[in-house]
C-alpha cells in the first residue's frame, strides 16, 4: 500500500510564501493526491486534488493564495502571502483500489 | 451545501459497542462513496473504513478489520459505523467524509468523540 511522508514542521513569516511537501512511496510516484487544511480546534478542510502532472483542482471557496505542483513522487503545496488564518496542520492523502493513507501531517507557524 | 452531521459519539468501557451516524445532506448522497476518518488526541488523521456508492464495496484499516462495519441507509441518506470490541486506542474523533468521483475526500463533518475508557 502506498505511504506519504511529510515534515512535521515549517514556518514562514506573514506576507510570504511556503511550500509545504509530501512525498509518495515507491511504486506510487504516479498516484493523485488530496491536500487537506485543520486549523486549530476545528476539523479538516478540503484544499485540493494534485495529479502527478501538477494539475490541481481545488475545493469551493479556497483562496486563489493556495496552489499546487508535483515533480516526481513529490507533492507539493504552495500558500502565497501567508495570512494569519494559515497556521494550520496540513495533511496530504493518497490512495489505491482497496486502502487510503494519510501523511503525518505539516504544522505551519506563521511568524 | 453540502452538509454532514455525525452523532452517536460518547464513553464506552474497553469491549463494549458503539454505533456513530452521519446525516448527509445538500448533494445525491447514494451517488457517492464515504468515508471514515478518525484522528486520537493530538495525532494525526488515520483512515478507518470506505463504502462504495452502491454499498456493495467495503474497505478497512487493518487496525479495526473484523471489529468495525461501515453500512448506508440511501434512503435517510445516512451513513453508519458499527464499532464492537472497542480499545483504548479507538479513542478519537471521528469524521464522517465524502469521496469525490476521483476518489478524493473532498469534504468533511464535524466529528464526533469516542472515548474508550473503564
Amino acid at each position: 500500500q502506498p505511504v506519504v511522508t511529510q515534515s512535521p514542521s515549517a514556518s514562514a513569516s506573514l506576507g510570504s510564501s511556503v511550500k509545504l511537501t509530501c512525498t509518495l512511496s515507491s511504486g506510487h510516484s504516479s498516484n493523485i493526491i488530496a491536500w487537506h487544511q485543520q486549523q486549530p480546534g476545528k476539523a479538516p478542510r478540503y484544499l485540493m486534488k494534485l495529479e502527478g502532472s501538477g494539475s490541481y483542482n481545488k475545493g469551493s471557496g479556497v483562496p486563489d493564495r493556495f496552489s499546487g505542483s508535483s515533480s516526481g513522487a513529490d507533492r507539493y503545496l504552495t500558500i502565497s502571502n501567508l495570512q494569519s488564518e494559515d497556521e494550520a496542520d496540513y495533511y496530504c492523502e493518497t490512495w489505491d483500489r482497496n486502502t487510503r493513507v494519510f501523511g503525518g501531517g505539516t504544522k505551519l507557524t506563521v511568524l | 451545501e453540502v452538509q454532514l452531521l455525525e452523532s452517536g459519539g460518547g464513553l464506552v468501557q474497553p469491549g463494549g459497542s458503539l454505533r456513530l451516524s452521519c446525516a448527509a445532506s445538500g448533494f445525491t448522497f447514494s451517488t457517492y462513496a464515504m468515508n471514515w476518518v478518525r484522528q486520537a488526541p493530538g495525532k494525526g488523521l488515520e483512515w478507518v473504513s470506505a463504502i462504495s456508492g452502491d454499498g456493495r464495496r467495503t474497505y478497512y484499516a487493518d487496525s479495526v478489520k473484523g471489529r468495525f462495519t461501515t453500512s448506508r441507509d440511501d434512503s435517510r441518506n445516512t451513513l453508519y459505523l458499527q464499532m464492537n470490541s472497542l480499545r483504548a486506542e479507538d479513542t478519537a474523533v471521528y469524521y464522517c467524509a465524502r469521496l469525490s468521483s476521483a476518489a478524493a475526500t473532498d469534504d468533511w463533518g464535524q466529528g464526533t468523540l469516542v472515548t474508550v475508557s473503564s
